[in-house]
């Protein structure tokens, strides 16, 4: 039983590079988000798309840009990245009232 | 907007003994989900337990059991025989039950985390 990976575990970038944090699900399900972790702040979401093809913005969704081209996948782009962006990133997906979170990627950004 | 509150950044609880956290909520909606989640060390998200509003019981797992006041817009957790495992993060989220178009995204309060003690 996979559910969601997420890829890599851990990630640390130079200012200024570009990066994209993959996120991939075998569960079917149609809702995907991506949320940040800060220290102090809790989870805060960055993105959702409700079924494959169309995205919206959360809470902070400046700096990033995601994709739904399929079902399964949900990648996460950072263009151009800044040190606030430090930070660890969850993807989950949802079914129904129920929320399912990958084990998140660290990345920092120096 | 909603928002949700966990005042206690730290509690410590002995091995065995019952620990409450704390979580209030505010919103304009009048059926909504809440949830607790733990996350240990390993970061790993994972559900505790879940309280429906438009269910006045409250919702119980095993040695995990809710404090669900609707009127009060409280949520606490409680646990019982407290036991070294349950050292973690908590969270505290609420979802509205319907978004229209929008996300259906949880809102989670800042967490807080439980020690315990052998």
């Amino acid at each position: 039983i996979a559910g969601i990976t997420q890829a890599p575990t851990s990630q640390i970038l130079a200012a200024g590079r570009r990066m994209t944090l993959r996120c991939t699900q075998d569960m079917r399900h149609n809702a995907m988000y991506w949320y940040r972790q800060d220290l102090g702040l809790g989870l805060r979401l960055i993105h959702y798309s409700n079924t494959a093809g169309t995205t919206g913005k959360g809470e902070v969704p400046d700096g990033y840009s995601v994709s739904r081209a399929n079902t399964d996948d949900f990648p996460l782009t950072l263009a151009s990245a800044v040190p606030s962006q430090t930070s660890v990133y969850f993807c989950a997906s949802r079914e129904q009232s129920e929320q399912f979170f990958g084990p998140g990627t660290r990345l920092t950004v120096l | 907007a909603q928002t949700v509150t966990q005042s206690q950044p730290e509690m410590s609880v002995q091995e065995a003994e019952t620990v409450t956290l704390s979580c209030t909520y505010d919103t304009s909606e009048s059926d909504y989900y809440l949830f607790w989640y733990k996350q240990p060390p390993s970061r790993q998200m994972i559900l505790v337990i879940r309280q429906e509003a438009y269910k006045q019981q409250n919702a119980t797992e095993n040695r995990f059991s809710v404090n669900f006041q609707k009127a009060a817009k409280s949520f606490s957790l409680k646990i019982s025989d407290s036991q070294l495992g349950d050292a973690a993060m908590y969270f505290c989220a609420y979802r509205p039950a319907y978004s229209g178009a929008g996300s259906y995204q949880l809102t989670f309060g800042k967490g807080t985390k439980l020690s315990v003690i052998p």
